[in-house]
């Protein structure tokens, strides 16, 4: 069975501080790791990671891939409260011919308090 | 770019009645798209795949004549819950996929913000 396994499952932190989420996985026909972040209503997409040790940046946020390992992580430095919001990792996986699907992490629930 | 919209955003309904729900893509042409459900405080459960013209591929344990999906066109795939129970009171997200894209397949998932539905 295909699993992803986010930790910690919540973190409570306060402003300014860097935080670091965790992913790993187990999954046969892996195709990428893509985290997203989601607030109130959908996920809104941050990255999306194909080959190890490739770090991607977008501003105080980061990412990367270890496929030896099996696992991701997403660093958010200088947190300020607009970051609270829970973190999804998901898994694209080969799902037959030319599709794939998605197999979600539970998430982590950041908390960042002023 | 890559804007995915539901509608509507909340429904409540009586039980045993039918509800449908859409999404759409807005500026890109969607080869394949998901529905999800998401109960609170858990992640999104996918329902079905779906390619247009195609029929839907459903997920273990999803029924497929109480959840009938319709992807008609590249920009509009539609869900629909056939005869409503309480049980059925979900979050339910659309995401998109725009398969091709400068020659290589891209497995970002688009989200769409959500559906509310609650069965009374």
């Amino acid at each position: 069975e295909d699993k992803v396994v986010q930790s910690p499952l919540s973190l409570v932190v306060h402003e300014g501080d860097t935080v670091t989420l965790n992913c790993s996985y187990e999954v046969t026909n892996f195709r990428s790791l893509l985290w997203y972040k989601q607030e109130k209503k959908a996920p809104t997409f941050l990255f999306m990671l194909t080959s190890s040790g490739i770090e991607k940046k977008s501003g105080r946020l980061s990412s990367i891939l270890d496929k030896k390992e099996l696992f991701s992580i997403l660093n958010i430095t200088a947190t300020q409260t607009g970051d609270s919001a829970i973190y999804l990792c998901a898994v694209s996986l080969r799902s037959g011919g030319s599709n794939y699907k998605l197999t979600f992490g539970k998430g982590t629930l950041l908390t960042v308090n002023p | 770019g890559a804007v995915v919209s539901q509608h509507p955003s909340r429904v409540i309904c009586k039980s045993g009645t039918s509800v449908k729900i859409e999404c759409r893509s807005l500026d890109f042409q969607a080869t394949t798209m998901f529905w999800y459900r998401q109960f609170p405080k858990q992640s999104l459960m996918l329902m079905a795949t779906s390619n247009e013209g195609s029929k839907a591929t459903y997920e273990q344990g999803v029924e497929k004549d109480k959840f009938l999906i319709n992807h008609a066109s590249l920009t509009l795939s539609t869900l629909t819950v056939t005869s409503a129970h309480p049980e059925d009171s979900s979050f339910y997200i659309c995401s998109a996929s725009g398969g091709l894209a400068g020659g290589i397949y891209t497995d970002t998932q688009y989200f769409g913000p959500g559906t509310r539905l609650t069965v009374l």
